[in-house]
């Protein structure tokens, strides 16, 4: 089946530091990347829809300037996190579809993130 | 804006019990989906339900989807231990973008 690899698994970063998460597909073509965050005990946060070779669609309430996407590639989309505060600390989340419509999405392991 | 709500938030339930959990979603979509988490891990992936009165099995899970009351059900059957995990519901919006709304999730604690 479909794979998405999350890199890295866990971090742990100095608060104002920035941090890059990468979310690849690994034996399909991603259109579509999806970000989610989601906090201890809570339901997954759609952050924002990364599409290939275009700007990333975000939801209210994110910062764009602070949660900068790039989806340069058919596989690869990253999400860095500037200038990280405490209030960062989350497990992050990205999905991949294979094409458009339904269907199966296909997520990441995940990343959490702590900042000190 | 479409709103997912799933109950109960949390479930304790002793082995060999049946119980269902409830997926209520506020606005029309094509497809809905079911995820079990473990602590600390992504997500699996469950069922996939793109028409009403689907219904899919597997094991001990069964999930349903009424399109018209904009609910779904996951009924566990007969549960056991290694069943404890959090659900989640998950409604398609954004027509062709597979953009997926997530309910609040359900812990499930099966106590043996």
């Amino acid at each position: 089946g479909a794979v998405v690899s999350q890199h890295p698994s866990w971090v742990i970063c100095k608060s104002g530091t920035s941090v890059k998460i990468e979310c690849r597909s690994l034996d399909f073509q991603a259109t579509t990347m999806f970000w989610y965050r989601q906090f201890p005990k809570q339901s997954l946060m759609l952050m924002a829809t990364s599409n290939e070779g275009s700007k990333a669609t975000y939801e209210q309430g994110v910062e764009k300037d602070k949660f900068l996407i790039n989806h340069a590639s058919l596989t690869l989309s990253t999400l860095t996190v500037t200038s990280a505060h405490p209030e960062d600390s989350s497990f992050y989340i990205c999905s991949a579809t294979r094409g458009q419509g339904g269907g199966k999405l296909f997520f990441g392991s995940g990343t959490q993130l702590s900042v000190l | 804006e479409l709103k997912v709500e799933q109950n109960p938030l949390f479930l304790s339930m002793q082995e060999g019990k049946n119980y269902t959990i409830y997926c209520n979603y506020s606005t029309t979509s094509d497809r809905l989906y079911w995820y079990r988490q473990d602590p600390g891990k992504s997500l699996e992936s469950l069922f996939v339900l793109l028409s009403n009165g689907a219904v899919k099995q597997e094991g001990r899970l069964m999930a349903s989807l009424d399109t018209k009351a904009r609910l779904s059900t996951l009924h566990i059957t007969a549960a056991v231990h290694d069943l404890s995990a959090t659900y989640f519901c998950a409604v398609g919006s954004g027509g062709a973008t597979n953009k997926l709304i997530f309910g609040t999730g359900t812990l499930l604690a099966v106590q043996p």
